[in-house]
């Protein structure tokens, strides 16, 4: 069955170390994106990407990196220049096509860096 | 950028009706969604509304005025399963992105 998937669901890691995070889809959509969530906060835009071997900055890239060299993939890697990585991540693919154009989100990563 | 602002925390008997109002600064607007979230999980989309009026889903119903940059969510015979976060989020110009509200936490008692 068709669905967005992220692993792992709770990551730790260490102060200065790089940490890539999975988002896989398999509902054919174009568009992928990826947020971060925080206590009290809404949902923060990170990267998106409309096509392949296409993305573009949301609205707090600093300290974060992505690629999409698959449709199907779109890997965020939280960097050591990113000041305070703890957080919840979300991705989330659309069609691009249409309207509503809905996002539909995968179950998230909650990454802890100590 | 966007301004989206809704109530922090709504709690409600099960049984009633509860309406989560969203109101926002945009210039092209291009539609409004609604999503539910409970607690470490993913949001699921509830609703979207691009023209003014009310679209109704079971339960959930969604209205838009976009002449006054307000939406609301309105859920009838609150079950507690409907406690959650419930987020509202915009879409400006013909760009895919979403800005989202912090969301508002709606708690369900018996």
């Amino acid at each position: 069955d068709g669905g967005i998937t992220q692993s792992p669901k709770y990551l730790f890691r260490k102060e200065g170390q790089n940490v890539t995070l999975s988002c896989e889809q398999n509902l054919n959509h174009d568009a992928m994106y990826w947020y971060r969530q925080d206590p009290g906060q809404g949902l923060r835009l990170i990267y998106y990407s409309q096509i392949v071997n296409d993305f573009q900055k949301g609205d707090i890239a600093e300290g974060y990196s992505v690629s999409r060299e698959k449709k199907e993939s779109f890997p965020l890697t939280v960097t050591s220049a990113q000041k305070n990585p703890t957080a919840f991540y979300l991705c989330a693919s659309s069609t691009r096509q249409g309207s509503p154009d809905t996002q539909y989100f995968g179950p998230g990563t909650r990454l802890t860096v100590l | 950028g966007q301004n989206i602002d809704q109530p922090t925390e709504m709690t409600a008997t099960e049984g009633a009706i509860v309406q989560i109002n969203c109101t926002y600064q945009t210039s092209g607007f291009n539609g409004l969604f609604w999503y539910q979230q409970h607690a470490g999980e993913a949001p699921t989309f509830l609703s979207y509304n691009v023209l003014d009026g009310l679209e109704e889903k079971g339960r959930f119903s969604s209205f838009l005025s976009r002449s006054k940059g307000y939406s609301y969510l309105l859920l009838k015979e609150l079950q507690m399963k409907d406690s959650a976060s419930y987020l509202c989020a915009v879409r400006e110009g013909n760009d895919y992105k979403l800005s989202f509200g912090a969301g508002t936490t709606v708690t369900v008692r018996a």
